[in-house]
């Protein structure tokens, strides 16, 4: 099915440990974004990629990396992953704007 | 500094009656206005949207009006069902679609009772 494809949809991690979350899109959109969903925050940008090849930061970028591999994937990267990092995490594409995001599933992750 | 407010965090109206969601915004600068709507362990889906350059947008059951001078905006869902039960974020752009980055509100849980 077309669409956006998060991997893991949850982990646990240890504070400091890292790990990449994964993002694909088939839908052949130019921008991709990572969000963070926590509660009474609403949705919070993180990351995001204009086009291939390039990324810029969001709203709350600390903490964080991001790779742009290619057309259809964009990594999400913890590097020393800490508990206010526990979160919900949604990527989202768009072809042209006054379309939308698709949004992928989410991740939920949790930092102890 | 909450750019993009939702201050009604749930609201529950009765199958068939209409659902009226708020949301205000602070920046002028927006330009451009979605609603999403999100259920349980499932990513957000895009519902409308409205220029600023509009003052309503209607699709089927949803209309989103603008009120740029009172930086508001609502979504009026009619008639409302059982499975619009759902949170529903606003979220905002002011770049002219160049970067496509949004603000969200805060989202406002709807359940629908039959």
């Amino acid at each position: 099915n077309a669409g956006v494809t998060q991997t893991p949809k949850f982990q646990v991690l240890k504070t400091g440990q890292s790990m990449t979350l994964q993002c694909a899109q088939d839908m052949n959109h130019n921008s991709m974004y990572w969000y963070r969903q926590d509660p009474g925050m609403g949705l919070r940008l993180i990351y995001y990629s204009a086009s291939e090849g390039t990324t810029d930061k969001g709203e709350v970028p600390n903490g964080y990396n991001v790779s742009r591999l290619n057309k259809r994937e964009f990594s999400l990267r913890l590097e020393s992953a800490a508990p206010s990092q526990t979160s919900v995490y949604f990527c989202a594409s768009i072809l042209t704007f006054d379309y939308g995001y698709t949004f992928g599933s989410g991740t939920r992750l949790t930092v102890v | 500094d909450q750019q993009v407010k939702q201050n009604s965090p749930s609201l529950s109206v009765q199958e068939g009656r209409i659902s009226i969601l708020n949301c205000d915004y602070t920046n002028s600068m927006f330009d451009y206005f979605l609603w999403y709507k999100k259920y349980p362990a499932e990513g957000p889906t895009f519902l409308i949207s409205i220029s600023s350059i509009k003052d309503k947008n209607e699709d089927g059951r949803f209309t989103v009006f603008l009120n740029k001078s009172a930086k508001h905006l609502s979504l009026h869902i009619v008639p409302s069902q059982p499975g619009d039960s759902a949170v529903y974020f606003c979220a905002a752009s002011a770049e002219n679609g160049n970067t496509g980055k949004l603000i969200f509100g805060q989202g406002t849980t709807l359940q629908v009772k039959p």
